[in-house]
């Protein structure tokens, strides 16, 4: 079946700073998306990514498929106390595969 | 407002018993899915339904059981048979059946064990 990782599994950071978070697959994806879990609350989608090597940017977030549709990763430019969170990828390998499979989540964690 | 409705909140749940959790979306989606969330953890989706009238097995159906008599509804039943159902659940509905599609989340039901 889809298997995904996802690292790190928790990141503090002070606000101001950046923050990235990587999502890994042994198989080729057909797609992933990211979604965002705020405390106590349920998962947001954030963006849907299909292209090899796409990025797609929202504001202070910049998102990125590998070449080789594998992997991807997150990147938020100066958090601010409103990206606290947990940030999920979630992929489906296409070719009939049923399901998004969703990886553990980043917990992010930000100091003021 | 357009939205996906789950309830109860929190449930709890005595030894032998069968539960039900309750979701409705009146987004007029095609699809909806159940997924269950542990501390810590991703979601594993325990069943799908792609269009009414039917559904599918998802990672971890052991235990669970649905219906989709309805487009708006999907209601999810835990049988006495699932050892361990503590746990967070939320239900999700997208526009299709299609795996590229964004998934819409309700607030999600606390399962607890007495």
């Amino acid at each position: 079946g889809q298997q995904v990782m996802q690292i790190p599994q928790y990141q503090h950071v002070q606000e101001g700073e950046d923050f990235t978070t990587y999502c890994n697959s042994s198989t080729t994806l057909s797609n992933i998306q990211w979604y965002k879990q705020r405390p106590g609350g349920h998962p947001v989608f954030l963006i849907q990514l299909v292209k090899s090597g796409e990025v797609k940017k929202q504001k202070r977030l910049t998102f990125q498929f590998g070449e080789a549709k594998k992997n991807s990763s997150l990147h938020i430019t100066a958090t601010q106390t409103t990206d606290v969170g947990t940030y999920f990828c979630a992929v489906n390998s296409g070719g009939g595969a049923d399901g998004l499979t969703f990886g553990k989540g980043t917990h992010l964690i930000i100091q003021p | 407002d357009g939205g996906i409705t789950q309830s109860p909140k929190y449930l709890f749940r005595k030894e032998g018993q069968n539960v039900t959790l309750s979701c409705e979306q009146n987004l007029n989606h095609d699809a909806m899915y159940w997924y269950r969330q542990d501390p810590g953890q991703g979601l594993r989706l325990i069943y799908y339904s792609q269009i009414v009238n039917d559904f599918q097995k998802g990672d971890i159906a052991e235990g669970y059981s649905v219906s989709r008599e309805k487009k708006e509804s999907f209601p999810l039943t835990v049988t006495s048979a699932q050892k361990n159902p503590t746990a967070f659940y939320l239900c999700a509905s997208s526009i299709s059946g299609t795996w590229n599609q964004p998934q819409h989340f309700g607030d999600g039901t606390r399962l607890s064990i007495l």
